[in-house]
């Protein structure tokens, strides 16, 4: 069984629509993440999410709203997309918040945008 | 964000140990120094973990010094299949923050 799960694992749009990625973790984590990494590997925190609660919220565009509709799952929804939001994104959990807390990673959604 | 600063790339020849160091000068009393590997395609996982001196497991070893201001990840007789991005985060076992990955290190071994 795969631990973290993200759908879909390659997405290609035009500029201005809107998209969503859904990620599941069957780990019983309390903790669920999205990070988006650019094309040099540099990996950045968006959001992060503890029992349902939005504990992290970086400096990310408003037209980026995740939504976590149970402890398992946290999607990502994407409004307006633009040239600059093609990137990985990979959705992540760990038993409890914190940076020293394990992290287990998805295979990522690969996102370009036309 | 607790940032933590890395080599961009190293390389290195199949069979030999390569040391990774990671520069954290603001770690914080409650942190922790945790070390991912990240394959192409694949999204980084957990190789090691350390809070001060030396630990060991199968796959890797931490050294960390007494101030704790930087980290070396040591990988022991390096193969093929080693060659991925490592990035070391620094952060607390608890509270909402200290998420810093930044680039990490690509490490192409050599045959």
């Amino acid at each position: 069984d795969t631990a973290v799960s993200q759908t879909p694992k390659y997405l290609v749009t035009q500029m201005g629509n809107d998209k969503s990625i859904k990620c599941e973790q069957n780990l019983g984590h309390d903790t669920m993440y999205w990070y988006k990494q650019d094309s040099k590997k540099f990996l950045k925190i968006m959001f992060s999410y503890n029992n349902k609660e939005l504990i992290i919220n970086e400096t990310v565009p408003n037209r980026f709203s995740p939504k976590s509709p149970d402890k398992a799952h946290l999607n990502l929804h994407i409004n307006s997309l633009e040239l600059g939001d093609s990137a990985v994104y990979f959705c992540a959990s760990s038993h409890a918040s914190g940076g020293a807390n394990e992290q287990f990673f998805g295979p990522g959604t690969r996102l370009t945008v036309l | 964000l607790a940032k933590t600063t890395q080599p961009i790339s190293m390389d290195s020849y199949e069979g030999q140990e390569v040391n990774i160091t990671c520069s954290h000068n603001n770690i914080a009393t409650n942190d922790y120094i945790t070390w991912y590997q990240q394959f192409p395609s694949q999204g980084p996982r957990f190789i090691i973990q350390g809070y001060k001196t030396k630990v060991t497991n199968e796959v890797a070893s931490l050294f960390i010094p007494a101030d704790r201001k930087s980290s070396t990840l040591s990988l022991p007789r390096v193969s093929l299949s080693d060659t991925a991005v490592y990035y070391c985060l620094v952060g607390a076992k608890t509270g909402a923050n200290n998420l810093f990955f930044g680039t990490g290190t690509r490490l192409t071994v050599i045959p």
